[in-house]
């Protein structure tokens, strides 16, 4: 079965410092992987996704991601963060018949 | 206005009580889920609906029932809740065009059965 494991619970850093987010997979199909961000109070939103192509995916808010199939990983990056990133991000696959299986997700706490 | 809707925000209710929880969206999409959200756990799939006649169970849908009133409407109830239903649910809607599918998500019902 295919699965998403968010390696970090939650993610502690200072303004502009860099983060990643560490985000592994497994699946033995056609992988289409998605990062979701859910501010406080809110619904979650795409952030970016992994369809095909380049394996370094841009997305929303200077975040980027890559893809390693051979690490079987999607980890979720940002070189310079803002308060404003604080956040519970969320890995997800897609699996067959569109569904999508989430990670557990990551909080990402930016301190001052 | 909000593409995906859901009503009521935050609900509190007892053990034994039918509650539902209803989502609207205006973005057109073909395909509804609900999703359920728990500390530590992520969002776990409930139900989805491809279409108005496509109802299926998702991972955890024991306890819940879904209808699908119209391409517009997709309602989540829970016959006769019981504490551990206690927890944040979501309403989602995608529409498949081929590879993107991306899903779009309701601001979420924050559900607390005592």
């Amino acid at each position: 079965a295919q699965s998403v494991t968010q390696l970090d619970s939650q993610v502690p850093v200072f303004e502009e410092a860099p983060v990643e987010l560490r985000c592994n997979y497994s699946s033995s199909v056609s992988v289409y992987l998605f990062w979701y961000v859910q501010y406080p109070n809110q619904g979650l939103q795409l952030l970016l996704k992994y369809l095909s192509g380049s394996t370094l995916v841009k997305g929303i808010n200077g975040f980027e991601a890559e893809f390693n199939k051979s690490q079987t990983s999607f980890h979720l990056r940002k070189p310079s963060v803002h308060i404003s990133d604080t956040a519970e991000y969320f890995c997800a696959v897609k699996v067959a018949g569109g569904k999508l299986i989430f990670g557990q997700g990551t909080e990402l706490s930016v301190k001052p | 206005d909000a593409d995906v809707t859901q009503t009521p925000r935050n609900r509190i209710t007892k053990t034994g009580k039918r509650i539902m929880l209803e989502c609207s969206q205006t973005k057109g999409h073909d395909r509804m889920y609900w999703y359920r959200q728990d500390p530590g756990l992520g969002l776990r799939l409930i139900y989805y609906s491809f279409d108005v006649k496509d109802i299926n169970k998702g991972e955890i849908s024991d306890g819940y029932s879904v209808s699908r009133q119209a391409q517009a409407k997709f309602s989540l109830s829970l016959e006769s809740a019981i504490p551990n239903q206690t927890a944040l649910y979501f309403c989602a809607t995608s529409d498949w065009t081929g590879l993107t599918d991306t899903q779009y998500f309701g601001p979420g019902t924050r559900l607390t059965v005592l």
